[in-house]
């Protein structure tokens, strides 16, 4: 079984639309991580947590929120959708010796 | 301003040479380097890292090199096989919670 899963894999939606996006995790670490990727760019940080009562804003949270449910739980939400919030998300975890381990990612698509 | 940068966007080599992606960066304080592959449909996963300190790391098929007066490493792949075919990105760890990505090198492995 994969250590850092993401629900859905795959979400077309419409402007104006409420989204959440999962994150599970099994493999133990406090530090969670939410990635957007787009083409030409690298993966730039929306949001991070180091536990469950630490969250913090990444270079580019604006349009999204996010919730920590448990150690296991990161979970991304985009209250209002819009079409430049299309891309491919991560999630990631990272251990003590700061290695990260990405989630297969979410294709979302906001028409 | 991009600050760790992958200037090929694209790289092909054949079977059993050697292949080598490159990465730059522009903040001589980073100290902490890691390479990640992905392959289509699934997360980046962790190949090798470097900090500071060293000057090479191997791993198998896979070495990293940095140079910290010209702000650059790169990984090389010996031999490289079909199944390396895949985009690699860099990141640097800047801090205790940041990771930098550049925007990745697509590498074709042709048999």
């Amino acid at each position: 079984d994969a250590d850092v899963t993401q629900t859905p894999r795959n979400r077309i939606t419409k402007t104006g639309k409420r989204i959440m996006l999962e994150c599970s995790q099994t493999k133990g670490h406090d530090r969670m991580y939410w990635y957007r990727q787009d083409p030409g760019l690298g993966l730039r940080l929306i949001y991070y947590s180091f536990d469950v009562k630490d969250i913090n804003k990444g270079e580019i949270s604006d349009g999204y929120s996010v919730s920590r449910q448990a150690q296991a739980k990161f979970s991304l939400s985009l209250e209002s959708a819009i079409p430049n919030q299309t891309a491919l998300y991560f999630c990631a975890t990272s251990d003590s010796a700061n290695t990260q381990y990405f989630g297969p990612g979410t294709r979302l698509t906001v028409l | 301003d991009q600050q760790v940068k992958q200037n090929s966007p694209s790289l092909s080599v054949q079977e059993g040479r050697i292949s080598i992606l490159n990465c730059d960066y522009t903040n001589s304080m980073f100290d902490y380097f890691l390479w990640y592959k992905k392959y289509p449909a699934e997360g980046p996963t962790f190949l090798i890292s470097i900090s500071s300190i060293k000057d090479k790391n191997e791993d198998g098929r896979f070495t990293v090199f940095l140079n910290k007066s010209a702000k650059h490493l790169s990984l090389h792949i010996v031999p490289s096989q079909p199944g390396d075919s895949a985009v690699y990105f860099c990141a640097a760890f800047v801090g205790t919670y940041k990771y930098i990505f550049g925007t990745g090198t697509r590498l074709k492995v042709l048999a």
